[in-house]
């Protein structure tokens, strides 16, 4: 069971659009979408930000939007903004009831 | 509002068992669709899931860590707990535990503030 991938980083500037990926084999991800994802700040625990791919639960801002296609999964933030500087994860249900997160992917905010 | 704690010793020495407890308040951990699982965090690194547990104790752990894990739940006390053996030094981590949805959704959607456990002599 290896992590899903994702890149170590991304950037942009407060106002643009960022997009993390989120890939995985088939046999992560490729037949399901219970994809999740996580807001992570430094020292602080993680914060659920989407579930079953796209959905955002209760109090998420409608800023982090997510997607799925074939076996890769996304995470984009629009209208970026300080706060949003944090590292990512995405975490997917991977068969034979396990569950594997991604390497995580640090944001900044320029 | 759900609240989980992690507690147990943060330094444990090679080869020993590390315990960890997590304390569920603000809700029963016996819910109809939730399990409660524990995930780690190596310094610098991602996060791993370890394993979780239903109210009736079924348990689903990762394959990589299952020859070492038990995880286990109290009901009476709100709390379900987490045991390590054989700890190395690449065990030490911060460890959380969270409430899992499995049954449909899949996500983990309240975490404890996380517990720092270093394996060291």
């Amino acid at each position: 069971q290896s992590a899903l991938t994702q890149p170590a980083s991304v950037s942009g500037s407060p106002g643009q659009s960022i997009t993390i990926s989120c890939t995985g084999t088939s046999s992560d991800f490729g037949n399901y979408n219970l994809v999740s994802w996580y807001q992570q700040h430094p020292g602080k625990a993680p914060k659920f930000m989407i579930y079953e791919g796209s959905k955002r639960p209760s109090g998420i801002s409608n800023r982090f939007s997510g997607s799925k296609s074939g076996n890769t999964a996304s995470l984009t933030i629009s209208g970026l903004q300080a706060d949003d500087e944090a590292d990512y994860y995405c975490c997917s249900y991977a068969g034979s009831s396990t569950w594997v997160f991604g390497g995580g992917t640090k944001l900044t905010v320029l | 509002q759900l609240q989980l704690q992690e507690s147990g010793p943060g330094l444990v020495k090679p080869s020993e068992t590390l315990s960890l407890t997590c304390t569920v308040s603000g809700g029963s951990i016996s819910s109809s669709t939730f399990y409660w699982g524990w995930i780690r965090q190596s310094p610098g690194k991602g996060l791993e899931w370890i394993g979780s547990i239903y109210d009736s104790g079924y348990t689903y752990y990762n394959p990589s860590l299952k020859s070492r894990v038990t995880i286990s739940v109290d009901t009476s006390k709100n709390h379900f707990s987490l045991k390590l053996t054989s700890v190395t030094a690449a065990d030490t981590a911060v460890y959380y535990c969270a409430r899992h949805e499995l049954v449909r959704d899949h996500y983990f959607d309240s975490w404890g503030q996380g517990a720092l456990v270093t394996v060291s002599s």
